[in-house]
């Protein structure tokens, strides 16, 4: 987990304000990713990111806007939070080669999270 | 599309016994599957994949996982559980065959319990 950073680790806002979420890594992995984690649905994913030029919407972007400044850096905006934006927020990181003329997804390395409370 | 079952939200195993978390999916094509654990306060840790080959995987901490193809199942495993195996399960699917990028589904995680 220590390869993957995530800051800050708890945050509390209020509703209207702008909150960004920033997500490290040391795994020299082109791929990030920024999902959410509620009780009962699992793991969904906000947006992700191929490398610094390749930005892609997931399930669930509406509300939010991420920043890839770096290979090791991508970072997730809430532009104005809302109360139902409350859940524990992941990065993640992967990488991935080509088997047999098929790209092999790797498994994903996460960070530890950060619990946001919008009051 | 793609889809993933955990149908029990908890299982409870006394230490020793035999635990088995179930997960089922559904895709198009041929999946890849995964295991992750998540400790209270971490992020989540992979456990172990399927990819191709032998239906049996083995990944980290004495877990086992059966690929069953006919039955679209893909339970996770240990002969013997520990106390400190207790924490949060999620299986994950991914189509192989699709074109382009195809998000990982999780599915809604299954809490197991080991009973001292």
């Amino acid at each position: 987990d220590a390869d993957v950073t995530q800051t800050p680790r708890n945050r509390i806002t209020k509703t209207g304000k702008r909150i960004m979420l920033e997500c490290s890594q040391t795994k020299g992995h082109d791929r990030m990713y920024w999902y959410r984690q509620d009780p009962g649905l699992g793991l969904r994913l906000i947006y992700y990111s191929f490398d610094v030029k390749d930005i892609n919407k997931g399930e669930i972007s509406d509300g939010y806007s991420v920043s890839r400044q770096a290979q090791a850096k991508f970072s997730l905006s809430l532009e104005s939070a809302i109360p139902n934006q409350t859940a524990l927020y992941f990065c993640a990181t992967s990488d991935f080669m080509v088997l047999r003329s098929v790209a092999e997804y790797n498994e994903q390395f996460f960070g530890p999270g950060t619990r946001l409370t919008v009051l | 599309a793609q889809s993933v079952a955990q149908p029990e939200d908890q299982v409870n195993v006394a230490e020793g016994n035999p635990l088995t978390v179930k997960c089922t999916y559904s895709v198009s094509g041929n999946p890849y599957l995964f295991w992750y654990v998540q400790y209270p306060n971490r992020g989540l840790q992979f456990l172990l994949k399927y990819i191709t080959g032998d239906n049996l995987v083995k990944g980290s901490y004495g877990f086992e996982a059966e690929f069953n193809k006919s039955q679209t199942s893909f339970h996770l495993k240990k002969p013997s559980a520990l106390v400190s195996d207790s924490a949060l399960y999620f299986c994950a699917v991914r189509d192989v065959n699709s074109g382009g990028y195809q998000k990982v589904t999780f599915g809604t995680g299954t809490k197991l319990q080991v009973i001292p």
